[in-house]
């Protein structure tokens, strides 16, 4: 199994503000995922980060919105660019196996005000 | 697009078995999946499948995968109030580590003493 470890787990942040997200796995792994979680929905996929290159995005996401780095194959950062309410989420971290199990963060709580 | 499908609630006695049923459309899905969310939680893998299973048991979980028709069920046995909580079914899009998942909207699960 993989344990995920995100950072914040919470924030209050402001209209206009960016906030940063990490993701740390602790074992190697080679694609790591962004996932948002609105109130009271589903998971839709942010985007795929791959360690080397650029992040690949889902429809209806965008780099400048939702800048993502991938500097090893431990670590993920996502950034919430000039956050607005609608951005309030649950922002989670996704990693796996080879055998075929993917694994959560606890997810980072994201109000906007 | 691939799309995934659950009933919304449901609700059960203590001791009663617990069926949450899960359509899906993606017939290449390599893997599918079912999650655990409790309130103010991440998201916790109980469970997954390879489609070329078609049954897996797990303790007090057994997923049932019907891939002709595509439908994947988590039966609960022996239902504890400790397992109120929402349910995701999940369905790989693409093939191992390459792929993301499609959620379903969830099934909150009500476990009355």
């Amino acid at each position: 199994s993989a344990v995920i470890s995100q950072k914040p787990s919470r924030d209050i942040c402001q209209r206009g503000t960016s906030l940063t997200i990490q993701c740390q796995v602790d074992s190697q792994v080679t694609m790591m995922f962004w996932y948002r979680q609105q109130p009271g929905q589903s998971l839709t996929l942010i985007a795929t980060a791959n360690q080397g290159s650029e992040a690949t995005y889902e429809s209806g996401f965008v780099i400048d919105k939702f800048p993502i780095s991938r500097p090893n194959l431990t670590f993920s950062t996502l950034t919430v660019s000039n956050m607005s309410p609608e951005d309030s989420s649950i922002y989670l971290c996704s990693s796996g196996t080879d055998t075929g199990e993917l694994f959560f963060g606890e997810g980072s709580r994201l109000t906007v005000l | 697009g691939e799309d995934v499908e659950q009933s919304l609630f449901l609700s059960v006695r203590e001791g009663d078995s617990s069926v949450i049923n899960c359509t899906y459309t993606d017939s290449s899905s390599t893997y599918l999946y079912w999650y655990k969310q409790e309130p103010g939680a991440g998201l916790q893998l109980l469970t997954y499948i390879f489609s070329n299973m078609d049954m897996k048991q797990d303790q007090r979980l057994t997923v049932l995968l019907n891939k002709k028709d595509k439908h994947l069920s988590l039966r609960i046995a022996d239902t504890q109030t400790g397992d109120s909580a929402i349910y995701f079914c999940a369905a790989l899009h693409g093939s191992g580590n390459t792929g993301k998942l499609i959620f379903g909207q969830g099934t909150t699960l009500q476990v009355k003493p």
